[in-house]
Formats: C-alpha cells, sequence, structure tokens
C-alpha cells in the first residue's frame, strides 16, 4: 500500500463550524506533513510531525489545529475559520523528515462560507 | 525574493518535443524534489536529489550543487504530460518554487 488518502475530498462549512480533515498512511512512514494550497500557488507548508510528534509549526493561526493519534493518522481541527481559509489542504507523508520523498494525498478542498 | 525560482513560468510544446524546466535556489539544500501537481490538485513526487542525475522513463532531472540549480527534462513530451511542475528544496524548512505550468498540444 503506496497510498495517501484524505477525508473528506471536499468540505463547505460555515465560519462558526467545527470540522476535521483526516490523512492515513500505511506505508510505515514517520514523518507526516499538512499543506495549505491557494489555486495557482505552490503549497505552504503548515505542520509537520515527526514520530507522532509536532516538530514544525510555520506560524500557522490557532484555528486550526493539528493531531496525530498514532503513526498512521494525521488530522487536522478547524474552527471558526475564515473565507480566506478557503483552499486544497493537501497531507503528506514520508519515511522520515528529512531526505526521503515525500508521498502526498489527493487534497481535501475546503471551502469556508 | 523567492528563496526558490524556476522558468519559465507557463510553457508550451507540441508533443514529441523535448522540454526542459529549471530551478534555482539560493539557499543550501539537503534535497531538491521535483513535484507534479495535474489539475484537479494530486501532487506526485517525482524525483528527489541531492546530488548528479535520475531518470525515470521519458523524465531526467539533474542538480548541480555548486551552481544551486536543477533541471528537469522531459523527452518524447505528450498532452498527458500537461501539468504544473514544481521545485521544493529542503534546508531547515521548505521552499517551494512558484510552478511551471506545462500544456503539450497534440
Amino acid at each position: 500500500d503506496t497510498e495517501v488518502t484524505q477525508t473528506p475530498k471536499h468540505l463547505v462549512m460555515g465560519m462558526t463550524n467545527k470540522k476535521s480533515l483526516k490523512c492515513e498512511q500505511h506505508m510505515g512512514h514517520r514523518a507526516m506533513y499538512w499543506y495549505k494550497q491557494k489555486a495557482k500557488k505552490p503549497p505552504e507548508l503548515m505542520f509537520v510531525y515527526s514520530y507522532e510528534k509536532l516538530s514544525i509549526n510555520e506560524s500557522v493561526p490557532s484555528r486550526f489545529s493539528p493531531e496525530c493519534p498514532n503513526s498512521s493518522l494525521l488530522n487536522l481541527h478547524l474552527h471558526a475559520l475564515q473565507p480566506e481559509d478557503s483552499a486544497l489542504y493537501l497531507c503528506a507523508s514520508s519515511p522520515q523528515d528529512r531526505g526521503y520523498e515525500q508521498y502526498f494525498g489527493p487534497g481535501t478542498r475546503l471551502t469556508v462560507t | 525574493k523567492n528563496e526558490v525560482e524556476q522558468s519559465p513560468q507557463n510553457l508550451t510544446a507540441q508533443e514529441g518535443e523535448f522540454i526542459t524546466i529549471n530551478c534555482s535556489y539560493s539557499v543550501g539544500i539537503s534535497a531538491l524534489h521535483w513535484l507534479q501537481q495535474h489539475p484537479g490538485g494530486g501532487i506526485v513526487s517525482l524525483f528527489m536529489l541531492s546530488s548528479g542525475k535520475k531518470k525515470h522513463g521519458r523524465l531526467i532531472a539533474t542538480i548541480n550543487i555548486q551552481e544551486k540549480h536543477s533541471s528537469l527534462h522531459i523527452t518524447a513530451s505528450h498532452p498527458r504530460d500537461s501539468a504544473v511542475y514544481i521545485c521544493a528544496v529542503r534546508f531547515h524548512q521548505f521552499y517551494f518554487g512558484t510552478g511551471t505550468s506545462l500544456t503539450v498540444i497534440p
């Protein structure tokens, strides 16, 4: 299994909603990543987890809250988002944090209304 | 100034043409990645390089560490190669190029 899966594929939420994005991999990778990508822009790194511990937080607002409950699963909890947070949210994993290729999921397209 | 610069930004080619996309970076790196993103969002990692050259099918990637430059070549291009190609480097953090949008016309 060389796949990173993400659910849901699409999400529409209001500014007062609480929702979560889910990412899963079963390749035994110990590093997992969240990226945000706006239209026609490259991905921006949000968070890096290494061995289930948060190792990088790229100054992301607290309305985004990551969680890594185990080595296969990565969540991104969303609360009180703004319309400008609408974007494609990509998850990726790699065997370890540095020096390895990353495997990307298909992304969740989020629209905040 | 971006730490990673790609050129060209947009590229249109006829099917069968040889294509080159360039990436220059200004930071010391541990590795350089070439990524492919098709319309709809999915990203595929094509290559990870720290030196020399790698080949996979019709794709070739090279890197010159001293000159801080990498190229991605596509031989015998095909319409299915139409995508955005992104160069990304990693030192302490990730730096992404702005991408090259490639369209291959039949």
